[in-house]
């Protein structure tokens, strides 16, 4: 059974680099059927994809986001990361992984890792 | 300010069938772009509920049940039980802004 579980070093600062990391076990990130992607949860708030990357290393980000954020993979670890730059209180969130079917503009998202909180305060 | 609009709240009596819609616009739902569901019960991550507009996962009771219509979308819920109490979310995609998955702005369904 595929797992995603995220892992990141704690609260970050305003102005710093948010940086997390998804390990995927039960399945390997080199399957050419699926996207990997992060999606995110402000408290009390509705979800917003943050973007999604292929493992041959294609990416697509949310076009609200591009400027600040990259995804990348390591196929040897079978984790991919984020991270995303200049955080400000607004980027405090709940941050999952999950996987993405590769069927395009008509894709899901399924299964979803657990969510790591990430505070961004000074 | 969501791409796809969901009503915040519906609630019903245990048994009871409620709906939670998901509008959208010409450039998503209307665009012919699938519209998924998800349940996201309180304290973990969001499950998926339905995909394709209209298809249960394997394990998803088929008291849950999906449709689309035009630029809208619809979840329903049959038999409502009080496991039942979550937020669910539609997720589609809009083509607007180059490649761009969107999510509604959630529901909270409250079993009286």
């Amino acid at each position: 059974q595929l797992q995603l579980q995220e892992s990141g070093p704690g609260p970050v600062k305003p102005s710093e680099t948010l940086s997390l990391t998804c390990t995927v076990s039960g399945g390997s990130i080199s399957s050419s059927s699926y996207y990997w992607g992060w999606i995110r949860q402000p408290p009390g708030k509705g979800l917003e994809w943050i973007g999604s990357i292929y493992y041959s290393g294609s990416t697509y980000y949310n076009p609200s986001l591009k400027s600040r954020v990259t995804i990348s993979v390591d196929t040897s670890k079978n984790q991919f990361s984020l991270k995303l730059t200049s955080v400000t209180a607004a980027d405090t969130a709940v941050y999952y992984c999950a996987r993405q079917n590769d069927y395009g503009d008509l894709s899901w998202f399924d299964p979803w890792g657990q969510g790591t909180l990430v505070t961004v305060s000074s | 300010q969501s791409v796809l609009t969901q009503p915040p709240s519906v609630s019903g009596a245990p048994g009871q069938r409620v709906t939670i819609s998901c509008t959208g616009s010409s450039s998503n739902i209307g665009a012919g772009y699938d519209v998924h569901w998800y349940q996201q019960l309180p304290g973990t991550a969001p499950k998926l509920l339905i995909y394709g507009n209209s298809n249960r996962p394997s394990g998803v009771p088929d008291r849950f049940s999906g449709s689309k219509s035009g630029t809208s979308a619809s979840l329903a819920i049959t038999g409502l039980q009080a496991e039942d109490e979550a937020d669910y979310y539609c997720q589609s995609y809009d083509s607007s802004l180059s490649v761009n998955w969107v999510f509604g702005g959630g529901t909270k369904l409250t079993v009286l």
